[in-house]
């Protein structure tokens, strides 16, 4: 069973300070995602790595995907207040033949930035 | 990109009463839909997976007998929670894939999620 940890748990920063929400996992993926939830929404997918070492760029937002496709970080520069809400990773478990593959999710990190 | 709606967004209902939760891909067709239940401040988790015309399958410790999952077409999945408790109440989150792994992509299509719908049970 793969299990996807994530780090911290929870964030509250000032607008303006940088931050980086890690995310692990004993199991190799296929690929990766980053997803934001805001209360009371579904998640908005940010991006998806596939090669290990890769990373993306989302204006303020860089994504990282580990050389063993373990792990995967999220750096915000210069948080804003808009950058609010859960950050969620999540695993897709696309190696295999089976019909019935799934993505994993993390427990999410939940980043509070204050004005 | 594509949408995926939710219907309906929130509902409140008595003890012991099922409901019924649709989810459906709008510009897309989704072989695959998943279901997801997310409490307050935690992650999403998987309940079932269903794929157009077959028996959903469901993740360990979910009842499949109280959480019924049909996806008849392939714009369109419900989920019926029967006989339902305050302990049903949650965050019920839909997500559809338009296509299934395939040999040589090292990865299938996005899921796209709902909005999600709010089950509130007195």
């Amino acid at each position: 069973t793969q299990l996807l940890e994530q780090s911290p748990q929870f964030l509250s920063i000032q607008e303006g300070e940088n931050l980086t929400v890690y995310c692990n996992s004993s199991s190799v993926f296929s690929s990766l995602q980053w997803y934001r939830q805001e209360p009371g929404e579904g998640p908005v997918l940010l991006v998806t790595v596939v090669t290990g070492g890769e990373v993306k760029k989302l204006k303020r937002l860089t994504f990282q995907f580990g050389d063993a496709r373990k792990d995967s970080s999220l750096h915000i520069t210069a948080a804003q207040p808009g950058d609010t809400g859960l950050y969620l990773c999540a695993g897709d478990n696309a190696i295999g033949q089976a019909s019935y593959d799934k993505v994993i999710f993390g427990p999410g990190t939940s980043l509070s930035v204050i004005p | 990109g594509a949408v995926v709606s939710q219907h309906p967004s929130w509902v409140i209902c008595k003890s012991g009463t099922s409901v019924k939760i649709e989810c459906r891909s709008l510009d897309f067709q989704a072989t695959t839909m998943f279901w997801y239940r997310q409490f307050p401040k935690q992650s999403l988790m998987l309940m079932a997976t269903s794929n157009e015309g077959s028996k959903a399958t469901y993740e360990q410790g979910v009842e499949k007998d109280k959480f019924l999952i049909n996806h008849a077409s392939l714009t369109l999945s419900t989920l019926t929670v029967t006989s339902a408790h305050p302990e049903d109440s949650s965050f019920y989150i839909c997500s559809a894939r338009a296509s299934m792994w395939r040999p040589g992509r090292p990865f299938r299509d996005t899921q796209y999620f709902g909005p999600g719908t709010r089950l509130t049970v007195l």
